[in-house]
């Protein structure tokens, strides 16, 4: 079993809806990601956040908000989104190190997002 | 710029016999991580094997193996005894030493294993 548990796994929400995604890491891992993958593609690095603190933002929009209120815990919350939006959305979490192997992801099973 | 190929949309297998699902990359640092993750249609994407580019032997994990040719920038995932269950999404990905927290995927190649 996943050590990485993501809620909801389905969401359905109209464009004017406020909602959440979240995420818990039982690792005890100090990096943790979001990931965005639309059907037949590979997952696209939306945020990390290391030590609490947000470290990447690869040039999301706004209506995304990545919250990280502790070490085992990641939200993501959604404001007027598109129906582009709907993906199945990845939270993954990995120790913070200077070696590759140090940095292996582990990934949640995913909510699937769909934007009515 | 660190790049992964995996040139195989999709791959057939008969249940019980082997599979190589390739991947290429390229990078000008000396030091990176080479992971393979399965993804079923649930969704979940799961970690299966990782070889390190300092490291001397090829990765195995139960049937899973990597076949690591680092001059020809290579590293393919062999399957063993394929089961009906390993029918799913399979990436390759790459972290490079100095890249931070950011790992590259490939393409995929979705597998599917015949009974």
């Amino acid at each position: 079993d996943t050590e990485v548990t993501q809620t909801p796994k389905h969401l359905v929400m109209g464009m004017t809806n406020k909602k959440s995604l979240k995420c818990e890491q039982h690792m005890g891992h100090r990096a943790m990601y979001w990931y965005k993958q639309k059907a037949k593609k590979p997952p696209e690095l939306m945020f990390v956040y290391s030590y609490e603190k947000l470290s990447i933002n690869e040039s999301v929009p706004s209506r995304f908000s990545p919250e990280c209120p502790n070490s085992s815990l990641l939200n993501l919350h959604l404001h007027a989104l598109q129906p582009e939006d709907s993906a199945l959305y990845l939270c993954a979490s990995s120790q913070v190190s200077s070696l590759p192997l140090g940095n292996t992801i582990y990934f949640g099973e995913g909510s699937w997002l769909t934007v009515v | 710029a660190q790049k992964i190929t995996q040139t195989q949309p999709g791959m057939f297998v008969q249940e019980k016999e082997a599979v190589t699902l390739d991947c290429t990359y390229d990078t000008s640092d000396p030091s990176y991580g080479l992971f393979w993750y399965k993804q079923p249609s649930s969704g979940e994407m799961i970690f299966l094997i990782y070889q390190g580019s300092y490291d001397q032997q090829n990765a195995t994990e139960g049937r899973y193996s990597l076949n690591f040719q680092k001059a020809r920038k290579s590293a393919n995932l062999v399957i063993s005894a394929s089961q009906l269950g390993d029918s799913a999404m399979y990436f390759c990905a790459m972290r490079e030493g100095t890249g931070g927290f950011k790992t590259i995927f490939g393409a995929g190649t979705r597998l599917f294993v015949k009974a």
